[in-house]
């Protein structure tokens, strides 16, 4: 069975461009999340999809966005984008009740220049 | 306040040596879940444990323990006989049943442990 996907592995934006990042879920999980690592920074709760929706933000500004899509994959949209934007951006899936395991991607790399 | 505190930035050990990786939680909630995730240089976390916190049972699973102690707070990894394939870090992370609280859904990380097993 197919794990967590996420596209592109790498991606390289100079400031101000717009950057969008790809998860596709394992089957049958329906709720997304995505968590932004940054050198120091630790692992950040970004955003929480489930069924469509969004359930929860972290603390994180607008032009940090995303959505569901009907087969539960998911999009991360950074617009605007800074230097400090450049993390590992991880997303995670899951099946049920949000305090079961979540099972990661490897992530993309983004790199603002 | 949520928190989860991971005190060791970086351990380093040789082969076949026991480790210990201490995590300490904060939290108001009655009813909460902690996990291990490792996170080898491929970037992909791996879950290891859930534990909820009505289960205080420790657990060992292979050359893995887990001692969860609530009147410490703590809910501390340990590898036995380590192997050079355990070096990766280590995160230990919380999240509550505190339904349609900001705290909803989100896994509190702590800063990780980077684990060094040198042959």
């Amino acid at each position: 069975e197919a794990g967590v996907t996420q596209s592109p592995t790498h991606l390289i934006k100079t400031r101000g461009q717009q950057a969008t990042l790809r998860c596709s879920p394992i089957s049958g999980h329906t709720s997304v999340y995505w968590y932004q690592q940054a050198l120091g920074l630790g692992l950040q709760f970004l955003l929480w999809y489930d069924e469509g929706e969004e359930r929860n933000r972290g603390n994180f500004p607008p032009r940090f966005s995303g959505r569901q899509f009907p087969n539960y994959s998911s999009e991360l949209n950074v617009n605007a984008l800074e230097l400090e934007d450049s993390a590992l951006y991880l997303c995670a899936t899951q099946y049920g009740n949000p305090n079961t395991e979540a099972f990661f991607g490897q992530g993309t790399r983004l790199t603002v220049v | 306040a949520q928190k989860v505190t991971q005190a060791q930035t970086e351990i380093s050990v040789v082969e076949k040596e026991d480790v210990t990786l201490d995590c300490v939680y904060e939290t108001r909630d009655t009813t909460y879940y902690l996990f291990w995730y490792k996170q080898p240089p491929s970037g992909e976390l791996v879950f290891l444990i859930r534990r909820n916190s009505f289960d205080e049972q420790n657990e060992i699973s292979g050359r893995y323990s887990w001692n969860f102690q609530k009147s410490t707070s703590s809910f501390n990894f340990t590898i036995t006989a380590s192997q050079v394939v355990d070096s990766a870090v280590y995160f230990c992370a919380l999240s509550e049943e505190d339904w349609g609280s900001s705290n909803t859904g989100k896994l509190i990380f702590g800063q990780g442990t980077t684990l060094q097993v040198k042959p």
